[in-house]
């Protein structure tokens, strides 16, 4: 199956720094990507929808001016958590869709996700 | 708009037993794909099964098997056969158009599943 990397896949800072998270699909091209953002014990939920070459679409009540999202290339989305606070802590996790328009198993890919603690 | 209801938030089988994981799902779509994934505590998401809205035969993959039953709009996973190993986070998800020119997941709140040897 399609491997979706991202790094780093642990990262702890401080407070008020700012934090970049790549994730690149590896060996297709993906069209559209996806930023979910999990607390511990909760589900995934979805923070923003990132299509090649436009502007990403948040999720209602996700600061857009926060958390940065850039799909600059087909194999790669970087989600950018600017000035960090540790309410900002959680598990982030990208997925990367090579159709766009299809509903099929096949079309879907989870990076192994990235756990930020900001301290 | 797609929902997704999990409603067991922790389950416990016996090893080698089946246990079932209920999913029901809301949507207005007509056509739209129904996940299971599977979440370890390395936090890894693992695709598992797949049904889609027009797929008349129950998805089954290995050990795991969907119940599919759209009039009730229920999509359960049976593990049969349950190992240690099957100890996890279990995640249903539909997939259905956002609106915004794709389609999302949608994902429920998740079943802990505890296998006891």
């Amino acid at each position: 199956g399609a491997v979706v990397s991202q790094h780093p896949s642990r990262v702890i800072c401080k407070s008020g720094t700012s934090v970049k998270i790549e994730c690149r699909s590896l060996d297709f091209q993906a069209t559209t990507m996806f930023w979910y953002r999990q607390f511990p014990k909760k589900s995934l939920m979805l923070m923003a929808t990132s299509n090649e070459g436009s502007k990403a679409t948040y999720e209602q009540g996700v600061e857009k001016d926060k958390f940065l999202i850039n799909h600059a290339s087909l194999t790669l989305s970087t989600l950018t958590v600017t000035s960090a606070h540790p309410e900002d802590s959680s598990f982030y996790i990208c997925s990367a869709r090579s159709q766009r328009n299809v509903i099929s198993t096949d079309t879907q890919y989870f990076g192994p996700g990235t756990r930020l603690t900001v301290l | 708009a797609q929902k997704i209801t999990q409603t067991q938030p922790g389950m416990f089988v016996q090893e080698k037993e089946a246990v079932t994981l209920d999913c029901t799902y809301d949507t207005s779509d007509q056509s739209y794909g129904l996940f299971w994934y599977k979440q370890p505590s390395s936090g890894e998401m693992i695709f598992l099964i797949y049904q889609g809205s027009y797929d008349e035969q129950n998805a089954t993959e290995g050990r795991y098997s969907l119940n599919f039953q759209k009039a009730r709009k229920s999509a359960n996973l049976v593990i049969s056969a349950s190992q240690l190993g099957d100890s996890a986070m279990y995640f249903c998800a539909i997939l259905g158009y956002s609106g915004a020119g794709s389609y999302q997941l949608t994902f429920g709140k998740g079943t802990k599943l505890s296998v006891i040897p």
